[in-house]
């Protein structure tokens, strides 16, 4: 069982250009979530999806940033006009359909997707 | 959210024990606490979960005080690809915004 996949892991991308982020998650998971983790940073939730719906954005910059999962296909997270600031390492998550309120439902990590904003 | 403490960094030599110890005061009553492992240019990694006394599986164990307000993350005989830096997370059941703090950076030194 293959784990999450992301690619490309390094993307650079020259400021005001776009950067699209793919996440396939493992199999049989239906949950995704995107985390940011900047340089000497700990990660930072950014968004949770479901198949075909964003279930929190919480964390997601107002602007420029969006995110989806399509019925078939990988998990996008879109960054438009990017900016130096938006150089990071972006890791997805995925998680199976919750089995009940009160366990713990693990998310499983891929390898990052690392992008520099020249 | 709970606010967590945690040492920036540790050494080690191979073959010790190491203990990481994480500082949660304000825990909610139903949070449990999760430790993560991230190797450079790696995503985190599920290590071990418990809520109280002690937790062990076949990578650490997990020893959490009575009062909860912290807890011990122990490593049994370290190797160098013990070398990592060590998230510990207080969630509750259920929930899925992992929050990550800095977290520890562990050496492990030959």
């Amino acid at each position: 069982n293959a784990g999450v996949m992301q690619n490309p892991r390094h993307l650079v991308r020259r400021r005001g250009q776009e950067a699209r982020l793919r996440c396939s998650p493992m199999k049989g998971h239906s949950h995704v979530y995107w985390y940011r983790q900047l340089p000497e940073e700990g990660l930072k939730f950014m968004v949770y999806l479901q198949k075909e719906n964003i279930i929190d954005e919480s964390g997601m910059p107002k602007e420029r940033f969006s995110a989806e999962f399509p019925k078939e296909g990988p998990s996008i997270l879109r960054i438009q006009q990017v900016v130096r600031g938006d150089s990071a390492a972006y890791f997805c998550a995925s998680s199976p359909p919750a089995s009940g309120g009160s366990s713990y439902n693990e998310q499983f990590f891929g390898p990052g997707t690392r992008l520099t904003v020249l | 959210l709970a606010k967590t403490t945690q040492p920036i960094s540790m050494d080690s030599y191979e073959g010790q024990e190491v203990n990481i110890t994480c500082s949660h005061n304000n825990i909610a009553t139903n949070d449990y606490i999760t430790w993560y492992q991230q190797f450079p240019s790696q995503g985190p990694r599920f290590i071990i979960q418990g809520y109280k006394t002690k937790v062990t599986n076949e990578v650490a164990s997990l020893f959490i005080p009575a009062d909860r307000k912290s807890s011990t993350l122990s490593l049994p005989r370290v190797s160098l690809s013990d070398t990592a830096v060590y998230y510990c997370l207080p969630s509750g059941a259920g929930s899925y915004q992992l929050t990550f703090g800095k977290g520890t950076k562990l050496s492990v030194i030959p």
